[in-house]
């Protein structure tokens, strides 16, 4: 069985841009969620994503954002990027919400770096 | 305020050594408590996962425990390998759907 993907791997833009990240779950799992991770921070959650709809989402800004298709394939959006925005974007699927102590499998993650 | 903290920081320990690493919660009521394993540049992966009703859970050479009167949770890692250098995360969910709340890990490396 496929792993979760993440594309791209890598991705340099600059401060002011918009950037699009995409994660596709493991076959079968309708949930996604989505972290940012950071040295000084960790990993903390953006939001999650049940069967197209957003069940939760974490004290992040509005310039993030994120959708779910419905083969659960799902993206998320940073507009308008600021150096801070540097960092690892997580996303994990599950079979149902990660709330309920389903196992979540991570991506390996795109690495982000504005400059 | 629901936290996590996580500690050591950082531990070095000689390979077949043993450890154990600590989490302890400030999140009530809470549903689950997670250990994750994270190699370097690559994403988390679940050792166990336990419900607030459980005291123990194994997984190989990995066992956490959880006392939730005291919330508190350890993993003890047994007979080290190198392949255990990695960040180690703990996870507690609130409620019965809330958001994961992550500790910051603990950067574990095994020397030979």
């Amino acid at each position: 069985k496929a792993g979760v993907t993440q594309t791209p791997r890598y991705l340099i833009k600059t401060r002011g841009q918009q950037v699009t990240l995409s994660c596709s779950p493991i076959s079968g799992h309708r949930s996604v969620s989505w972290y940012q991770q950071t040295p000084g921070q960790g990993l903390q959650f953006l939001f999650e994503y049940f069967s197209e709809t957003q069940r939760n989402k974490g004290n992040f800004p509005g310039r993030f954002s994120g959708r779910q298709f419905s083969n659960s394939r799902s993206e998320m959006n940073v507009s308008t990027l600021e150096l801070g925005d540097s960092a690892l974007y997580l996303c994990a699927s599950s079979r149902s919400v990660s709330g309920g102590g389903e196992t979540q499998y991570f991506g390996p993650g795109t690495r982000l770096l504005v400059l | 305020k629901n936290q996590v903290e996580q500690s050591p920081q950082s531990l070095i320990i000689l390979e077949g050594k043993n450890c154990t690493l600590q989490c302890n919660y400030t999140v009530s009521p809470f549903s689950n408590l997670r250990w994750y394993k994270q190699d370097t540049g690559r994403g988390p992966v679940s050792l166990t996962i336990m419900t607030f009703s459980e005291n123990t859970k194994s997984n190989g050479r990995y066992t956490a425990t959880l006392d939730a009167d005291t919330k508190q949770s350890s993993l003890h890692i047994t007979a080290s390998q190198l392949s255990d250098s990695a960040s180690y995360i703990c996870v507690v969910t609130p409620g019965s759907q809330g958001n994961l709340i992550f500790g910051k890990g603990t950067k574990l490396s095994v020397k030979p």
